[in-house]
């Protein structure tokens, strides 16, 4: 079956520092990958995605490739801002499939 | 400003009470889910709606009665529910789900229940 495992949190960050939060995932065929955001209150929100191999997803300075080698789709930001302080969640569709979440990972970002 | 709109956001009910969640889109998409979100989870899925007909239920008890009277409206009808069933419950939709698998999903802001 389908899986995907993200870091554990909380990752507590200073303002413009650098993000890494890292994604792996099991499948079954070849899966579709995103990463969504939750800020405190409200719904996911797509981030980004990536549909095959090598592709690149990118959004309001995230970036995530997609790895097949490695079977991983990890998120980078070069600088993190306060407003970035969110749940990212991982997730996963491979073929008929619904989507597969992994755990989320709380990003705390102090000024 | 999301796409997919959920009305009410809050709701607080007693466990004998009925009430209904609303979820509405308008960007053609066919396929429509609920989710339930515990705090500090990911969202589980509950139900999904492929034009217009239930195509998957996890397994949710029968106090959950979801409903898609047209392909922009998906309710949830709530009848005699428990305390842990307190959660945020969420709808999303997408293109068709059974060709689509490379398109994501849009989420609403959910409806955050309380039950008493």
């Amino acid at each position: 079956g389908n899986s995907v495992t993200q870091m554990e949190g909380p990752v507590t960050l200073s303002e413009e520092a650098f993000l890494t939060i890292n994604c792996t995932y099991t499948a079954t065929g070849y899966p579709s990958l995103f990463w969504y955001v939750q800020y405190p209150g409200e719904g996911l929100q797509l981030l980004l995605k990536a549909t095959k191999a090598d592709d690149k997803g990118s959004n309001k300075g995230f970036e995530a490739t997609y790895r097949k080698e490695t079977t991983s789709f990890h998120l980078e930001k070069g600088s993190v801002q306060v407003s970035d302080s969110a749940v990212y969640f991982c997730a996963l569709r491979s073929g008929y499939s619904t989507l597969t979440f992994g755990k989320g990972t709380m990003l705390l970002v102090s000024p | 400003d999301t796409e997919v709109t959920q009305t009410p956001k809050h709701l607080v009910m007693g466990m004998t009470n009925k009430k209904s969640l609303k979820c509405e889109q308008h960007m053609g998409h066919r396929a429509m889910y609920w989710y339930k979100q515990k705090a500090k989870k990911p969202p589980e899925l509950m139900f999904v709606y492929s034009y217009e007909k239930l195509s998957i239920n996890e397994s949710v008890p029968s106090r959950f009665s979801p409903e898609c009277p047209n392909s922009s409206l998906l309710n949830l009808h709530l009848h005699a529910l428990q305390p842990e069933d307190s959660a945020l419950y969420l709808c999303a939709s997408s293109q068709d789900n059974r060709y689509s698998s490379n398109q994501p999903q849009h989420f609403g802001d959910g409806t955050r229940l309380s039950i008493l």
